[in-house]
């Protein structure tokens, strides 16, 4: 079974700043993927990141970074720069070999100008 | 590219009502998922499928029915509706397990 834990429900940060959002998960299996997910208040579903649980290196996407410690089950996101259209509910996911894909409960971000 | 489409975007049943909600996905994806959005649970998942005519229960099954009759349609049915299944229902699709879920915009379901 995959769980994911998002111990952070809600997080502030002021615009350009730095934040850090939080995602530990559980599985068995040894091949595995990670994900985060944007929702702004459109309600869609936007992908940030992806990270591939076999990969050493932290994936990257502009002012998105991941920091993955796979010994540790960690998989925070890293925002820099904030910008107030990144004010969303952040969610990360994990998806295995048994075609689940299993979400955390997910951290409110706000944006402070 | 419609993407992942869902039918109908709200509805208000009353207890007991039965209703069936349609995702359409037109990029040929093996995987589909029915999730369920409710504040502070974060998406919880129904059932899904690996391919066409296979369905599978998951962490939140009971009340609701799926099938998945053609490749691009995953159905999702409410026998007798109840006010716990007020939520928000997200539908959504994949081509492999590495790859990213494609979401559709929801469907906010009141059930009074």
């Amino acid at each position: 079974a995959q769980t994911v834990t998002q111990s952070q429900p809600e997080m502030s940060v002021q615009e350009a700043e730095t934040v850090t959002l939080s995602c530990t998960y559980d599985t068995s299996e040894s091949d595995y993927y990670l994900f985060w997910y944007k929702q702004p208040p459109s309600r869609q579903m936007i992908l940030v990141i992806r990270q591939e649980a076999y990969k050493q290196q932290n994936a990257t996407e502009n002012r998105f970074s991941v920091n993955f410690q796979k010994a540790a089950k960690s998989f925070s996101l890293k925002i820099s720069d904030s910008q107030l259209g990144d004010a969303a509910m952040y969610f990360c996911a994990s998806g295995g070999s048994n075609y689940k894909l299993t979400f955390g409960k997910g951290t409110l971000l706000t944006v402070n100008p | 590219n419609a993407g992942v489409t869902q039918t109908p975007k709200f509805r208000v049943l009353k207890t007991g009502q039965s209703m069936t909600l349609l995702c359409a996905q037109d990029m040929n994806h093996e995987y589909m998922y029915w999730y369920r959005q409710d504040p502070g649970m974060g998406l919880r998942l129904i059932h899904y499928s690996v391919g066409e005519g296979t369905t599978a229960k998951g962490e939140v099954p009971d009340g609701y029915n799926v099938s998945r009759l053609k490749k691009q349609n995953f159905l999702l049915g409410l026998e007798s509706a109840a006010p716990s299944q007020t939520s928000v229902y997200f539908c959504a699709s994949r081509t492999l397990m590495n790859t990213e879920a494609f979401f559709g915009q929801g469907t906010r379901l009141t059930v009074v």
